[in-house]
């Protein structure tokens, strides 16, 4: 079955400091990834996708993210977070069968000052 | 752009009432979704129209009835509600919503209180 997991429910970070938030995929076909961003009270902002081609994918607000198929994984990067980047953030696998995507749990970043 | 957009921004309703939410996209897409979220966990999928049509009904309960008049509107008609569904209601879009590359892009949702 497909699935995707966010091993990190919440991650506190220094304002600053490098971000990295895990994602690992469970797919039987050329998995199509994306991460989305929630702030609080919000609907979710396409961040980037992966579909094919370069496995370095580069997103809006200054985020990356690299497809790893040996490690079935799509880990999302930030070299410098800012305080603005609290939220929380969804990686999800798919669509498939007309429009399903599949979410991971999330993962609450906090941010210090 | 992509926006779309959802009203209202904040609903509270009784158990007996009814109310509509509504989603509205300008970017010539052709699929759209409702979801809905609980604090702290990712959106559900509850229904998807492709094309105008019902495509996908996640076994939604019938007090929720979505419809879609056009291409461009998408609405949730509730009815007979429950305190549990109370949660936040989140529209999408995407160009197809039959191609496996196809992108979803989200609205800002409806806060719904059912008291």
């Amino acid at each position: 079955a497909q699935s995707v997991t966010q091993p990190d429910i919440h991650i506190t970070v220094s304002e600053g400091a490098s971000l990295e938030l895990r994602c690992n995929y469970s797919y039987g076909a050329t998995p199509y990834l994306f991460w989305y961003v929630q702030s609080p009270g919000q609907g979710l902002q396409l961040l980037l996708k992966y579909f094919s081609g370069d496995t370095l994918v580069q997103g809006i607000k200054g985020f990356e993210a690299e497809f790893k198929r040996s490690q079935s994984s799509f880990n999302l990067r930030k070299p410098s977070v800012h305080w603005s980047d609290a939220a929380e953030y969804f990686c999800a696998v798919g669509p498939n069968q007309g429009g399903k995507l599949i979410f991971g749990q999330g993962t609450e970043l906090s941010v210090k000052p | 752009d992509t926006e779309v957009t959802q009203t209202p921004k904040h609903l509270v309703m009784g158990m007996t009432n009814k109310k509509s939410l509504k989603c509205e996209q300008h970017m010539g897409h052709r699929a759209m979704y409702w979801y809905k979220q609980k604090a702290k966990k990712p959106p559900e999928l509850m229904f998807v129209y492709s094309y105008e049509k019902l495509s996908i009904n996640e076994s939604v309960p019938s007090r929720f009835s979505p419809e879609c008049p056009n291409s461009s509107l998408l609405n949730l008609h509730l009815h007979a509600l429950q305190p549990e569904d109370s949660a936040l209601y989140l529209c999408a879009s995407s160009q197809l919503g039959t191609s496996a590359t196809d992108t979803q892009y989200f609205g800002p949702g409806t806060r719904l209180t059912v008291l």
